[in-house]
């Protein structure tokens, strides 16, 4: 079983600044198949980044991510106000397809 | 569209099993390559895959709850149903299903790109 270890916990941060997440893998993650989640509370988690690489529709180009092997980024440029919340990695290129725990972003 | 909508008991008793179901709409799951998955959270905590049945019955499961989980699909009624045995107080979570589908035709897997609202399972006597 892959685990996904996510970096900072916790990241403070104001609107206009970068944020840089990471997502560490225990072993390498098949052909990129690393995503990205982003989550409010009391909704459900909404699919920002697949690929490792790629945005999902409708997700403004502030989100990026890179990254391959055992080490992935997300990025966000310039934060806004609606960017807070909690951001998690999912690898599907081996079963089970796990997450990570989690790395709020809160307003600073 | 597509939508999903997860339905099922709101509270369970301890060692009794747990039935969820998942109605979806907008795509078929006898579409090569589409999957449908079940994902859970504990209040305030991360989330974590159960589940996942493919287009052709391939069945996934994650290895800690193996013993206790059961995933089964109805193409006709568009349904995807989890079962759970021996739930426990530490089984209460949202428990969220969600649709995933290669992203090109040269994928073999791809990322959870719908997912239901969840719905909340309290376990207690």
């Amino acid at each position: 079983e892959i685990v996904l270890t996510q970096s900072p916990g916790t990241l403070s941060l104001s609107p206009g600044e970068r944020a840089t997440l990471s997502c560490r893998a225990s072993q390498s993650v098949s052909s990129s198949y690393l995503a990205w989640y982003q989550q409010k509370p009391g909704q459900a988690p909404r699919l920002l980044i697949y690929g490792a690489s790629s945005r999902a529709t409708g997700i403004p180009d502030r989100f990026s991510g890179s990254g391959s092997g055992t080490d992935f980024t997300l990025t966000i440029s310039r934060l806004e106000p609606e960017d807070f919340g909690v951001y998690y990695c999912q690898q599907y290129g081996s079963s089970p397809y796990t997450f990570g725990q989690g790395t709020k972003l809160e307003i600073k | 569209q597509i939508t999903l909508k997860e339905s099922g008991p709101t509270l369970v008793k301890p060692t009794q099993t747990l039935t969820l179901t998942c109605t979806f709409s907008g795509f078929s799951l006898s579409t090569s390559g589409v999957g449908v998955g079940w994902i859970r959270q504990p209040p305030g905590k991360a989330l974590e895959w159960l589940a996942l049945i493919y287009w052709d019955d391939d069945k996934r499961y994650s290895p800690s709850l193996k013993s206790r989980l059961t995933i089964t699909k109805d193409t006709s009624k568009n349904q995807v149903v989890l079962t759970m045995t021996n739930m426990d107080p530490v089984d209460t979570a949202t428990y969220y299903c969600a649709h995933t589908e290669p992203p090109y035709y040269y994928d073999s897997s791809g990322p959870f790109d719908y997912w239901g609202q969840g719905t909340l399972v309290t376990v207690s006597s």
